[in-house]
């Protein structure tokens, strides 16, 4: 069965450096989206990505922050310069076209600032 | 604006009995329901929607829920728990139509015992 993948399943970083999250969406799927989850927090909707631009970001995904899909396969998030706020964990998720398809997502990446 | 309660952090029962887990949303506009779980160190698996039609829907590994308009709610149900079915429960909500974030619930843990 095709899934998401994420990689680094866990990556730490010291207070400002930058980080790029790396996902693979489901192959056949046209849109892609990032969700972050701080311990002991809910799931939060960060950006959505469709036809090579964002369709739709929520006010966590300030400047600091940006998506790509630099190739057919890949899509990555870019922390520019981290804080320590920015401790989470990150989900990839992907959906086919149209209104009813549900969200398939990654196992995500655990990002611990120091 | 849109949001989903999960008024019970955790549900206990035992094995062979029912379980019930629950959700109420809010949402301008029609909704988009879900239901997702989560494992230890798994990203989150989906598990049943509702979109339009039957107000029960039926999902993967016997689980259903009941959508009720009146009431804002989306129930999740198993006639029957089984010790595997100890995992986090996520209710999500999306609106129709034009909508694609999801907004979570805080989560259920659903701890089953033999």
């Amino acid at each position: 069965e095709p899934e998401v993948t994420q990689t680094p399943s866990h990556q730490v970083t010291q207070m400002g450096q930058e980080v790029i999250l790396r996902c693979v969406p489901i192959s056949n799927h046209l849109y892609f989206y990032w969700y972050r989850q701080i311990l002991g927090q809910k799931v939060e909707f960060l950006v959505s990505f469709y036809n090579n631009e964002i369709s739709e970001k929520s006010e966590i995904f300030d400047d600091q922050f940006s998506v790509e899909r630099p190739d057919g396969s890949n899509f990555t998030l870019k922390i520019r310069s981290t804080k320590l706020e920015d401790s989470a964990m990150y989900f990839c998720a992907s959906s086919e076209p149209g209104q009813g398809f549900e969200q398939y997502f990654g196992p995500g990446t655990r990002l611990t600032v120091t | 604006a849109q949001s989903v309660a999960q008024p019970e952090d955790q549900v206990n029962v035992a094995e062979g009995n029912p379980l019930t887990v629950k959700c109420t949303y809010s949402v301008s506009g029609n909704p988009y329901l879900f239901w997702y779980v989560q494992y230890p160190n798994r990203g989150l698996q989906f598990l049943l929607k509702y979109i339009t039609g039957d107000n029960l829907v039926k999902g993967s590994y016997g689980f259903e829920a009941e959508f009720n308009k009146s009431q804002t709610s989306f129930h999740l149900k198993k006639p029957s728990a089984l010790v595997s079915d100890s995992a986090l429960y996520f209710c999500a909500v999306r609106r129709f139509p034009n909508d694609y974030k999801l907004s979570f619930g805080a989560g259920t843990t659903v701890t089953v015992r033999a």
